[in-house]
């Protein structure tokens, strides 16, 4: 099956600084890239799509400014969490749409662990 | 918009036993796809099992089925033989074709007894 990889896998920071979560698809290109946010004990919750060569749509509630998001190639997508605080901290996962697995399917990565202290 | 409903916060069943996991989904929609994803203790998100709404045959992957009820609007998974290694969060998911959005429900925590 299709894989994807996030890095780093867990990042603990400082509040006030920046961190940077990279999401790659390995064995297939990948137009569109989401990125989820999951607390825990609890579900997924989208944050936003992103697109290869054009902006993210964020989720209503999602600071846009806050939450950066870059797909600058058919197999990168990353999420930068700028000025981050203690409740940013949270399981920040990525997906990937493999096409040629059908329009439907999403592939996870690992996910990435951010504790701010 | 559509709701995914998972009712079953928890789970447990003795190893090699047979259990079943619901779901429901409200949605006016008519084409549509429903997945079961596994998340195990290392939180990577695995896909299980994966239903198009036109089929009418139910999905079956290995020790994995499903119950696909359209007019109910239920998709539940059942797993059969189940093995230690089934143990974790179960979420239920819904797309619409053509759509993008992928709607989760709750999860079920599902633990496998020795």
């Amino acid at each position: 099956g299709a894989v994807v990889s996030q890095h780093p896998s867990w990042v603990i920071c400082k509040s006030g600084t920046s961190v940077k979560i990279e999401c790659r698809s390995l064995d297939f290109q990948a137009t569109t890239m989401f990125w989820y946010r999951q607390f825990p004990k609890q579900s997924l919750m989208l944050m936003a799509t992103s697109n290869e060569g054009s902006k993210a749509t964020y989720e209503q509630g999602v600071e846009k400014d806050k939450f950066l998001i870059n797909h600058a190639s058919l197999t990168l997508s990353t999420l930068t969490v700028t000025s981050a605080h203690p409740e940013d901290s949270s399981f920040y996962i990525c997906s990937a749409r493999d096409w040629a697995q059908g329009p439907d399917t999403q592939y996870f990565g690992p996910g990435t662990r951010l504790t701010v202290l | 918009a559509q709701t995914v409903t998972q009712s079953q916060p928890e789970m447990s069943v003795q190893e090699a036993e047979t259990v079943t996991l619901s779901c429901t989904y409200d949605t006016s929609e008519n084409n549509y796809y429903l997945f079961w994803y596994k998340q195990p203790p290392s939180r990577q998100m695995i896909l299980v099992i994966r239903q198009e709404a036109y089929k009418q045959q139910n999905a079956t992957e290995n020790r994995f089925s499903v119950n696909f009820q359209k007019a109910a609007k239920s998709f539940s998974l059942k797993i059969s033989d189940s093995q230690l290694g089934d143990t974790a969060m179960y979420f239920c998911a819904f797309i619409l074709f053509g759509n993008e959005k992928l709607t989760f429900g709750t999860g079920t925590r599902l633990t496998i007894i020795p």
